[in-house]
């Protein structure tokens, strides 16, 4: 079975230029979660999908931050436009919805790596 | 503020000796409770979690975990070190709502450098 893909791995860029990074979770969960990694932190939730719906946007930057699930399978996340601040990991994950969701667990992608100059 | 302790940035331990990696947290109830390791330059990977029943939880590559609530730790042990457990460790908790199911999100701990050497 295959992971969670992501792409890119490592993006360069440099302020106030755009960026966007898509996930593909693992077939049939349909539960998606988009996390930011600082270095030297653990995972901090972004936004979480529900099959397309946003249930959960409230650490999401709005105003630079945007996301989308159209379809309730692969997922774009993009940042418009980039600060210095921005420069870490963005990790997306994925867990089937079967029950009580906090007992799921969660499978992680690779990570993009994304640097700001 | 919900929030988990990781109290050790950095544990080295030698080939073949035991390792604990600690982890405490601060949630209301009985979370639920999970271990992922990160190696370099991949995303992190499941190795155990702990939801009810017994307090002592095995996972992947001989790690386990023991459950305290009084002491709200979830500590993660394994009885004989491998260099390849070389990694970055991060204790998770989901905090439970008062009538049982889940609420809020994963909450994750700093993380710790696990360094077994030869």
């Amino acid at each position: 079975e295959a992971g969670v893909v992501q792409s890119p791995r490592y993006k360069i860029i440099e302020k106030k230029q755009p960026v966007a990074f898509w996930c593909n979770p693992i077939s049939g969960h349909n539960t998606l979660y988009w996390y930011l990694q600082n270095l030297g932190q653990g995972p901090e939730l972004l936004i979480r999908y529900e099959n397309e719906e946003a249930v959960d946007d409230s650490q999401l930057p709005k105003d630079r931050f945007s996301a989308e699930r159209l379809k309730g399978v692969d997922s774009t996340l993009k940042i418009q436009p980039a600060e210095l601040g921005d420069s870490a990991v963005y990790l997306c994950a994925s867990s089937p919805r079967q029950g009580d969701r906090g007992q799921e667990t969660q499978y992680f992608g690779p990570g993009t790596r994304l640097l700001v100059l | 503020a919900q929030s988990v302790a990781q109290p050790e940035d950095q544990v080295k331990v030698a080939e073949g000796n035991p390792l604990t990696v600690k982890c405490t947290y601060s949630v209301s109830g009985n979370p639920y409770l999970f271990w992922y390791v990160q190696y370099p330059n991949r995303g992190l990977q499941f190795l155990l979690k702990y939801i009810t029943g017994d307090n002592l939880v095995k996972g992947s590559y001989g790690f386990e975990a023991e459950f305290n609530k009084s002491q709200t730790s979830f500590h993660l042990k394994k009885p004989s070190a491998l260099v390849s457990d070389s990694a970055l460790y991060f204790c998770a908790v989901h905090p439970k709502a008062d009538y049982g199911g889940s609420q809020g999100n994963l909450i994750f701990g700093k993380g710790t450098k696990l360094s077994v050497k030869p």
